[in-house]
């Protein structure tokens, strides 16, 4: 039992470049999140996935997308990435929305 | 931006000191939820307060639920190195969960 897990652990990208981080947790649980972490900001909300085929931005959506594959599995894109992007990201789930959130290991993204 | 208010934002306590972290709102909270983030590693769930003026304890650590549902604390009792990270509070508002800004502790042995 994983819980949720997240893909992959580091990544390098330049101004411009795409990328997509993938998050399957396998608690079957209906609701899951996107975060960012940056230092002295705590976590902010990207989007979330309340229940399977819905999807909803957070507080700050800007610059990213997010697919909500089926019920395990939620990706968020970076289309053109900025050094702005550069922090930690979270993936979480719940069994529903809000409830208490199953935080994957994270995420790390630098934008040169 | 944040509505969630956590203060301080950061402390340094010899270990064997008390600590305490506190978390306001300015809005009534249907309930209110602790994590704790360890150094490099990812928020962990610790507790859920729901009724106003709750009190829990889990070992050397107290959580309170303000009367009014806008304001909560963590207390540690004689801080370990173990104790070391930050933690947040998260409260529901509006059928959404808000997270806190956190306080990161930091003991010295």
């Amino acid at each position: 039992n994983a819980g949720v897990t997240q893909t992959p652990k580091f990544q390098v990208l330049k101004t411009g470049q795409s990328m997509t981080l993938q998050c399957a947790q396998d608690m079957n649980h209906n609701s899951m999140y996107w975060y960012r972490q940056d230092p002295g900001m705590g976590l902010r909300l990207i989007y979330y996935s309340a229940s399977e085929g819905t999807t909803d931005k957070g507080e700050v959506p800007n610059g990213y997308n997010v697919s909500r594959l089926n019920k395990r599995e939620f990706s968020l894109r970076l289309e053109s990435a900025a050094p702005s992007q550069t922090s930690v990201y979270f993936c979480a789930s719940s069994d529903w929305d809000p409830d208490i959130q199953y935080f994957g290991a994270g995420t790390r993204l630098s934008v040169l | 931006g944040q509505q969630v208010m956590q203060i301080p934002q950061y402390q340094h306590v010899q270990e064997g000191e008390d600590f305490t972290t506190y978390c306001n709102s300015s809005t009534t909270l249907s309930n209110i939820q602790w994590y704790k983030q360890r150094p490099g590693g990812h928020p962990v769930f610790l507790i859920q307060l729901v009724k106003s003026g709750e009190v829990k304890k889990q070992k050397r650590l107290t959580f309170q639920f303000g009367e009014a549902k806008k304001n909560s604390s963590l207390h540690i009792t004689a801080t370990q190195t173990t104790d070391v990270g930050t933690y947040f509070c998260a409260g529901t508002r509006f059928q959404k969960l808000v997270f806190g800004t956190g306080t990161r502790l930091l003991v010295s042995p």
